[in-house]
């Protein structure tokens, strides 16, 4: 079945440390996304890439960075510099962005909990 | 620029009783309209949504939504609630930019339903 893989879905991070989120999606879509939820909130977008070895930060893209050098993985890496990086974390991705007709397709999530 | 707005942060309806979350937006262009349905430490999964053609759009699980251009609105209906809707809903809206490509989804804060058996 095509879709989009998160993992972990629970991840634990230790003050000062960086941490990885996988994301991989067999669907051929050309853009993917990533957003932060914060309890009870909405979706921030916080990197997104509409092609491959390249990408542009959203709103919140401080203490993240991204890589997209394959066109099925879009990896997030919450660094040191993420001063409150508690939350839950959601990748998308979309086909072709000149179409407007589509949806964004979501992976299930990765909990991130800084101890 | 575009936006949508969700009024309700909440809304508490009985089971069986009909269902109402309610979604306004703004674009400078055709809108296209989404909604999603997100369940507890779950990613979205797409509902409905509007692109052209009938106002009345039905979707999954027995939801509908109405377009209402005059009042820039989309609210999610569904005539009889059940307690397994109970969930966090987000209302979506993109258009075509001035470059003639999609913009990004922009999504709505988001509200809580909760159906009370």
């Amino acid at each position: 079945d095509g879709g989009i893989t998160q993992s972990p879905k629970y991840l634990f991070r230790k003050e000062g440390q960086n941490v990885t989120l996988s994301c991989e999606q067999n669907l051929n879509h050309d853009a993917m996304y990533w957003y932060r939820q914060d309890p009870g909130q909405g979706l921030r977008l916080i990197y997104y890439s509409q092609i491959v070895n390249d990408f542009q930060k959203g709103d919140i893209a401080e203490g993240y960075s991204v890589s997209r050098e394959k066109k099925e993985s879009f990896p997030l890496t919450v660094t040191s510099a993420q001063k409150n990086p508690t939350a839950f974390y959601l990748c998308a991705s979309t086909p072709f962005t000149g179409n407007a007709n589509y949806g964004y397709t979501f992976g299930s999530g990765t909990r991130l909990t800084v101890v | 620029a575009q936006s949508v707005a969700q009024p309700e942060d909440q809304v508490n309806v009985a089971e069986g009783n009909p269902l109402t979350v309610k979604c306004t937006y703004s674009v400078s262009g055709n809108p296209y309209l989404f909604w999603y349905v997100q369940y507890p430490n779950r990613g979205l999964q797409f509902l409905l949504k509007y692109i052209t053609g009938d106002n009345l759009v039905k979707g999954s699980y027995g939801f509908e939504a109405e377009f209402n251009k005059s009042q820039t609105s989309f609210h999610l209906k569904k005539p009889s609630a059940l307690v397994s809707d109970s969930a966090l809903y987000f209302c979506a809206v993109r258009d075509i930019g001035s470059s003639g490509s999609a913009r990004q989804l922009t999504f709505g804060s988001g509200t809580q339903l909760t159906v009370l058996p």
